[in-house]
């Protein structure tokens, strides 16, 4: 079975500190997708980064950053110089790449950049 | 290019009634997803399809929840009767069949309220 654990239920910084989120996975497919979801207040889940299993090279996208480790099994988002405009929920979550691919999501990370 | 539309955005009925959604989902997207998300949770798989055919339907409470895609394009979904632990947002979700093109486009979804 899949399962992804978001450890950090909440959590609050001040406008322009950086801040991790956790992602740990669980999986026993051999080949498997990785993705982090951002869902504003307004509701839609806006997707972010699609990560394959066998592409370890972190990613940046201007302040957004990405640290896939396949040995910790884990899938960290990291902002820097966060914003209030990243307040959010945000989701990790794993599908496999066979069959049907469903999407297992983890419970959130709720963040509140305070101004 | 289109997003997901999903009718209505808001629904209140009383428990025991019935209940649909409907979703469009994105123009050549051949597999579509309905989840729940229950407040302060991830969001949960209840059916996927991939064209007009079921490819997973394992979490679906299918003796009061019921979903078809007409002509592997709209899609509805529908409860009857529902209970008040069906309130929740239901979210409808599609994606393209491609390897390299996985990653999963959401509507901005509808917030059920049973009373």
């Amino acid at each position: 079975a899949q399962k992804v654990t978001q450890a950090q239920t909440e959590i609050s910084v001040v406008e322009k500190e950086d801040v991790t989120l956790d992602c740990v996975y669980e999986t026993r497919d051999t080949t498997y997708y990785l993705f982090w979801y951002k869902q504003p207040p307004s509701g839609e889940l806006v997707f972010l980064i699609r990560r394959n299993s066998f592409d370890e090279q972190n990613e940046i996208s201007g302040r957004y950053s990405w640290n896939f480790q396949k040995s910790t099994s884990s899938f960290n988002f990291t902002i820097t110089a966060s914003q209030v405009v990243d307040s959010a929920v945000y989701f990790c979550a794993l599908s496999g790449t066979q069959g049907a691919q469903k999407l297992v999501f983890g419970q959130g990370t709720r963040l509140t950049i305070n101004p | 290019e289109a997003g997901v539309a999903q009718s209505p955005r808001y629904k209140i009925i009383e428990k025991r009634q019935s209940v649909a959604f409907w979703c469009n989902p994105i123009s050549g997207h051949a597999t579509l997803y309905w989840y729940q998300q229950i407040l302060g949770q991830g969001p949960k798989l209840l059916i996927q399809f991939q064209n007009n055919g079921v490819v997973d339907d394992s979490q679906l409470p299918k003796d009061r929840f019921s979903a078809e895609r007409l002509k592997g394009v709209d899609s509805t979904l529908k409860i009857q009767p529902a209970k008040l632990e069906d309130s929740a947002v239901y979210l409808c979700a599609s994606s393209l069949d491609r390897w390299d093109r996985v990653e999963a486009f959401f509507g901005q979804g509808t917030r059920l309220t049973v009373v």
